[in-house]
């Protein structure tokens, strides 16, 4: 059974600082991995994936995350963070096996940027 | 870009009633996903389709089903409404074997069972 582990229910930063929201997996084979953020009452957006290649992946609004196969980690980072930033993120892991697409979620962590 | 549709936004049903949630996905794209999100809770996965074949199944209680038409669209049938029903329903839909692995994510459908 594939599961994701948020540790932190709540991060907060300072705006300008970086930023860093944790995420570990656990998968039976290789995963694949993922980052959605949601807003209040809106649907989920994704940000950014890994699939393979190159572990530092780029995402969208200037989000990107490193996947660390020895640590089983794939969190979340932003070099200076903005007010705008400040959602629910989630991540998710999905299964390699074709007919196993579906996507298991961390319970999330609340992201508070303070002006 | 066209984005996943879902209908109704918001739904508002008492117990023992009967709804039916709806989702059209992005054009082409020929798998579709469900999942209920609770207050508070992440998103867990009910069932999915692919080719009008249902292709994986998750925690979907015997009262709901689902299906997906020949024009790829979903619809995810509710009876027997409970209050631990009310929660955010989410359609997702992907291209499936052309991109496996990206989910599209519809603006969902808030259900409140009174």
């Amino acid at each position: 059974a594939q599961s994701v582990a948020q540790p932190e229910d709540q991060v907060n930063v300072a705006e300008g600082n970086p930023l860093t929201v944790k995420c570990t997996y656990s998968v039976s084979g290789n995963p694949y991995l993922f980052w959605y953020v949601q807003y209040p009452n809106r649907g989920l957006q994704f940000l950014l994936k890994y699939i393979t290649g190159d572990n530092l992946v780029k995402g969208s609004y200037g989000f990107e995350a490193e996947f660390n196969k020895s640590q089983t980690s794939f969190h979340l980072k932003k070099p200076s963070a903005l007010v705008s930033d400040s959602a629910l993120y989630f991540c998710a892991v999905r299964d390699t096996n074709f007919g196993n697409e579906k996507l298991t979620f961390g319970t999330g962590t609340r992201l508070t940027i303070i002006p | 870009a066209a984005g996943v549709i879902q209908s109704p936004r918001h739904l508002i049903k008492e117990k023992r009633e009967t709804a039916t949630l709806k989702c059209y996905p992005i054009p082409r794209h020929d798998t579709v996903y469900w999942y209920q999100q609770g207050p508070g809770q992440d998103p867990q996965f009910l069932i999915s389709f692919y080719e009008k074949m249902q292709s994986d199944k998750g925690s979907i209680p015997d009262r709901f089903s689902a299906q997906q038409f020949s024009d790829y669209h979903s619809e995810l049938n509710m009876s027997s409404l409970e209050l631990g029903d009310s929660a955010l329903y989410f359609c997702a839909s992907s291209l499936g074997l052309a991109d496996p692995y990206e989910q599209y994510f519809g603006p969902g459908t808030r259900l409140t069972v009174t």
